[in-house]
């Protein structure tokens, strides 16, 4: 059973760019969370969707960022007009759909602004 | 006041032998779970043990186990046998209540490094 899938691992842009990130939940999870990581920090959630909705998007930036979970293919998180500030790991994880489901987390995305 | 509180940055321990590393939350939800994660150096976040809030004993996942003190509001990782591999960031998080799909709050971690 693949784990979750997240790609590409690292992404360069320059300010100003689009950033698209992609997550693949592991199979059966219906689940997908997206968290960001800042150098030396700890994770901090951002959005919580299931298919077709978003649920929970209390974490996001109310600006340049928005993230999808359509009914077929990868959720997506994607970032507009990217500044310097936006450089952190972005990690996405899945779970089931049980209350106490532990989270499951794809390796990350590096995205580097320069 | 932080929800999640590791309070070692860093800590040291030598090929086979326990470590602790700690955690301490702060939450008026009476359900919740607790998690820890590994983060080598590689990146990745690898899920290690849990315990829910009405668990009656102590979580144990092969070398991992989890010192739950509810009155302390403490869960801190013991880690028996280290191994080299351990060397890594460490997360405890907790998910307050006991709905499905509620974020995880994260400490800000502990780096630890074992040594031959």
């Amino acid at each position: 059973n693949a784990g979750v899938m997240q790609n590409p691992r690292h992404l360069v842009r320059r300010r100003g760019q689009e950033a698209r990130l992609r997550c693949s939940p592991m199979k059966g999870h219906s689940h997908v969370y997206w968290y960001r990581q800042l150098p030396e920090e700890g994770l901090k959630f951002m959005v919580y969707l299931q298919k077709e909705n978003i649920i929970d998007e209390s974490g996001m930036p109310k600006e340049r960022f928005s993230a999808e979970f359509p009914k077929e293919g990868p959720s997506i998180l994607r970032i507009q007009q990217v500044v310097r500030g936006d450089s952190a790991a972005y990690f996405c994880a899945s779970s089931w759909d049980r209350a106490t489901d532990t989270q499951y987390f794809g390796p990350g995305t590096r995205l580097t602004v320069l | 006041a932080q929800k999640i509180t590791q309070t070692q940055p860093g800590m040291f321990v030598q090929e086979k032998e326990a470590v602790t590393l700690d955690c301490t939350y702060d939450t008026s939800d009476p359900s919740y779970g607790l998690f820890w994660y590994k983060q080598p150096s590689s990146g990745e976040m690898i899920f290690l043990i849990y315990q829910g809030s009405y668990d009656q004993q102590n979580a144990t996942e092969g070398r991992y186990s989890l010192n739950f003190q509810k009155a302390r509001k403490s869960a801190n990782l013991v880690i028996s046998a280290s191994q080299l591999g351990d060397s890594a960031m460490y997360f405890c998080a907790m998910r307050e209540g006991n709905q499905a799909g509620t974020a995880l709050i994260f400490g800000k971690g502990t780096t630890l490094s074992v040594s031959s």
